[in-house]
């Protein structure tokens, strides 16, 4: 069965420190990953999808198809990506998003 | 902000009661999804629409039905409310299909079930 883990509820780091969200799947085809973030009072929305190979806000994520994992992670973190974070796998054969249980990130000054 | 609006936005009702939460989009987008968001189990597909009358069941379709007799409209009914339906409800629309495409979200609704 598809599954996302996302093995932290909470990361908290202080501004400038590295920031690695991790997330593990299982599936035994090829996956889409996705990572969608929530911030305070906003919508929910796409931060970035591994297809695409693209930085957003200065995150990435690489799929590591060997560990089954699509950490998503950023060099210096600022207080705006203090967020809930939401890893979400997909396959081309189904119509669904599997999302895992989310990590909040805390950015402290 | 993709054009999606969800009402009502808040909703108290009581157990046994039904609930229907509406989910509007202006997109014309083909796929409408119904999800629950619960602090430890992040965000559960309900049911979802692939087309007019198309709809189909997600993780935690019981004690939920979904009904789409419009390309624009996607509608979640509670028949008989329970406590354990607390939670915040998300609409979300794709162009094609959600393996292939970004999901846009609406703003939610929160639904309290006494």
């Amino acid at each position: 069965a598809q599954r996302v883990t996302q093995p932290e509820k909470l990361l908290s780091v202080f501004k400038g420190a590295p920031v690695e969200l991790k997330c593990n799947y299982s599936y035994s085809g090829s996956p889409e990953l996705f990572w969608y973030v929530q911030y305070s009072r906003q919508r929910l929305q796409l931060l970035l999808r591994h297809i695409s190979r693209e930085s957003i806000k200065g995150f990435t994520a690489d799929l590591n198809k060997g560990e089954t994992s699509f950490h998503l992670k950023k060099p210096f973190a600022q207080e705006e990506d203090s967020a809930m974070y939401y890893c979400a796998l997909s396959s081309y054969n189904t119509d669904k998003l599997i999302f895992g249980t989310g990590t909040r990130l805390q950015v402290f000054p | 902000d993709a054009g999606i609006t969800q009402s009502p936005r808040h909703k108290v009702t009581e157990t046994g009661t039904p609930v229907t939460l509406r989910c509007h989009q202006t997109e014309n987008h083909r796929y409408m999804y119904w999800y629950r968001q619960d602090p430890g189990h992040g965000l559960r597909l309900i049911h979802y629409s692939y087309g007019v009358k198309d709809t189909d069941k997600g993780e935690v379709s019981d004690g939920y039905s979904v009904s789409r007799s419009k390309t624009e409209d996607f509608l979640l009914t509670l028949e008989s409310a329970t406590s354990s339906q607390t939670s915040v409800y998300f609409c979300a629309i794709s162009r094609t299909s959600g393996s292939a495409d970004t999901q846009y979200f609406g703003p939610g609704t929160r639904l309290t079930v006494l």
